[in-house]
This record gives structure tokens, sequence and C-alpha cells, in this order.
């Protein structure tokens, strides 16, 4: 295992439910992730959090509510989601974030697979 | 902007035959240059990286990637395939222009097969 855990494993909910994903992390690092996978795409950063503060939101919709309440911790809120949110959501970690210098790799965990109904 | 592109959507490879996935990067500055491997129900697991010094890169799983500067590219390296090395190999790439934010960029992706 990679130290980057994720709940729940899998979730269905409907366009207007709200739901909430959870990504905790054992490492002891600075930096928390959260990527967007879809079949066929890239891999999307969506947010960064560095020390606990937001330093990176990349044009997400805004029923994707990020939280960091510590270093350990990454709350992904969701609400009025649409079927093409259906993805998997992968968090990740690294030792910390600085701009244009960070080389730590990542570490992810194992994703929610998420389903929009 | 910063680029990955990997032009292989699949390799084929025997069991017991070297195998290379492509990597190719556009960046500004000088790169970090990092490959993942994703096994299926699995997160993105980290291989190995470049980020300064020596062109040939050794991870885990006997992985190796070679920097070449001149040709924009990190290719992913295994002197003798296994079959447990079936996965999905992402490259990534980060600039280090200090002057902004430089997140890392993830290629689409190349799905590796080593046939028994």
């Amino acid at each position: 295992e990679t130290g980057v855990t994720q709940t729940p494993r899998h979730l269905v909910m409907g366009m207007t439910n709200k739901k909430s994903l959870k990504c905790e992390q054992h490492l002891g690092h600075n930096a928390m992730y959260w990527y967007k996978q879809s079949a066929k795409k890239p891999l999307e950063l969506m947010f960064v959090y560095n020390f606990k503060e937001q330093t990176e939101n990349n044009s997400v919709p805004s029923r994707f509510s990020p939280e960091c309440p510590n270093s350990s911790h990454l709350f992904l809120h969701l609400h009025t989601l649409q079927p093409e949110d259906s993805a998997l959501y992968l968090c990740a970690s690294s030792q910390d974030e600085y701009p244009g210098t960070s080389g730590y790799e990542q570490y992810f965990g194992p994703g929610t697979r998420l389903t929009v109904t | 902007a910063q680029s990955v592109a990997q032009p292989e959507d699949q390799v084929n490879v025997a069991e017991g035959n070297p195998l290379t996935v492509k990597c190719t990067y556009s960046v500004s500055g000088n790169p970090y240059l990092f490959w993942y491997v994703q096994y299926p129900n699995r997160g993105l697991q980290f291989l190995l990286k470049y980020i300064t010094g020596d062109n040939l890169v050794k991870g885990s799983y006997g992985f190796e990637a070679e920097f070449n500067k001149s040709q924009t590219s990190f290719h992913l390296k295994k002197p003798s395939a296994l079959v447990s090395d079936s996965a999905l190999y992402f490259c990534a790439v980060r600039g280090t222009n200090s002057g902004g934010y430089q997140k890392v960029t993830f290629g689409t992706g190349t799905k590796l097969q080593v046939i028994p």
C-alpha cells in the first residue's frame, strides 16, 4: 500500500444528492491533490493544497468543493453533479509543493469510482 | 504550456524480451520527469524520476528510463519483461520555471501487455 487511503471506494449518486469523498495520508506529507481520471483522457489535476492552503484550482466547476482541515486529510464535497462527472477520483500526496521547484513524487490512493445517475 | 506525449496507446511484448514505453515532453526550463504505473482498480504508483544528474535513472521493479535532452524524451525501459509488468504506464513532467506555478502534467498513458 502507498500510505494514502480513500473512502468510499465506490459511490453511486443521483444528480441531486450531496456526498463527500475522503482521503487520508499517513506519510507525513504537506501537499495533497485531487485528480479526475476518465477513460481515454489524461489525468486531470483538480485541486492542490500545500500546508493546508489551496494553491491550485484548475478551473473546476463549483459543484466540486474541496476541504483540507489539516495536512493529513482531504475531502471533496460533491453536489448536483452531472453524468459526465462519472470517473475515478484519485487523491495523492507529496512531501511539499513549491511552485516550479518541487521535484517530489506523488503517492496516490486507490481512488473512488464515482457513478452519477 | 507544458505537455507530455505518449505516442502508443498499447505496447505488446513477449515475456523475457526487452520493453520500451515512449514519452516525449515539452516544458519551459529544465524538466522534472516521472514515470508511474497503474494496475487495475488501483491508484498510480511511482516508479522513478529524473531531476538532475545521470541521464539514466533506475527505479522500482527493474525499470529504468533515459533522459535525452536533445530529443526531449524520457523513455521507460526494462531488459526483460514479466507478465506481472502488464499495466497502464504514465509519464509526467513538471517545468522548473520559478516565475510561476508549474503543475505536473500527465500523459494519456500506455497500456503494456506482456504476452506469456
